[in-house]
């Protein structure tokens, strides 16, 4: 069965530690991506990464690193420089060259998130 | 830079049928997506359109005119099951592959 996971599905962490989420994917896509969504909020683009070793930043990139040493897997580390890390994180992943059920090469699939509350 | 903008919350009756807009200000457009998220849940893919007009799926149409820089999705017969967010996101020439979303309409659906 193919598709997008991340673990843990809830993470708690005090102030001032850094917490690695994780994003795994086993569709063979190339491009993987990072959100971040606050209560009542749309999805703000942290990273993204189009092919392995590379990866770029996006919206709101401060406070947080990625990296990309296997094309299934993109963990994202919320650093303790974050000042507001409490949020939703979702982590995405498209085919460049292929296409989605939309026919499109830009559809990104979604893991299920991550609810991660810094106290 | 991009400014998407959708109503923040709408609330409709079952059975009934509600569209929610979403309009776009961007300096190249490729398409534009619909997504559907349930609280706490990842957003799934419900529409695209790449062309203007409008794509129906079932109970789910998606309507765009790229010169207006305009979209709605239509829900029809609606069911308790469709009180979601629907995120609007669209798609940039040159962008990587990014999406940019929209703030999102949270629907609710009543008896």
């Amino acid at each position: 069965d193919g598709g997008i996971t991340q673990s843990p599905k809830y993470l708690f962490r005090k102030e001032g530690q850094n917490v690695t989420l994780s994003c795994e994917q086993n569709l063979n896509h190339d491009a993987m991506y990072w959100y971040r969504q606050d209560p009542g909020q749309g999805l703000r683009l942290i990273y993204y990464s189009q092919i392995v070793n590379d990866f770029q930043k996006g919206d709101i990139a401060e406070g947080y690193s990625v990296s990309r040493e296997k094309k299934e897997s993109f963990p994202l580390t919320v650093t303790s420089a974050q000042k507001n890390p409490t949020a939703f994180y979702l982590c995405a992943s498209s085919s460049i060259s292929g296409r989605g059920t939309s026919g499109s090469s830009y559809e990104q699939y979604f893991g299920p998130g991550t609810r991660l509350t810094v106290t | 830079g991009q400014n998407i903008d959708q109503p923040t919350e709408m609330t409709a009756t079952e059975g009934a049928i509600v569209q929610i807009n979403c309009t776009y200000q961007t300096s190249g457009f490729n398409g534009l997506f619909w997504y559907q998220q349930h609280a706490g849940e990842a957003p799934t893919f419900l529409s695209y359109n790449v062309l203007d007009g409008l794509e129906e799926k079932g109970r789910f149409s998606s309507f765009l005119s790229r010169s207006k820089g305009y979209s709605y999705l239509l829900l029809k017969e609606l069911q308790m099951k469709d009180s979601a967010s629907y995120l609007c996101a669209i798609t940039e020439p040159g962008g990587g592959n990014k999406l940019t979303f929209g703030t999102g309409t949270q629907l609710k659906v009543e008896l």
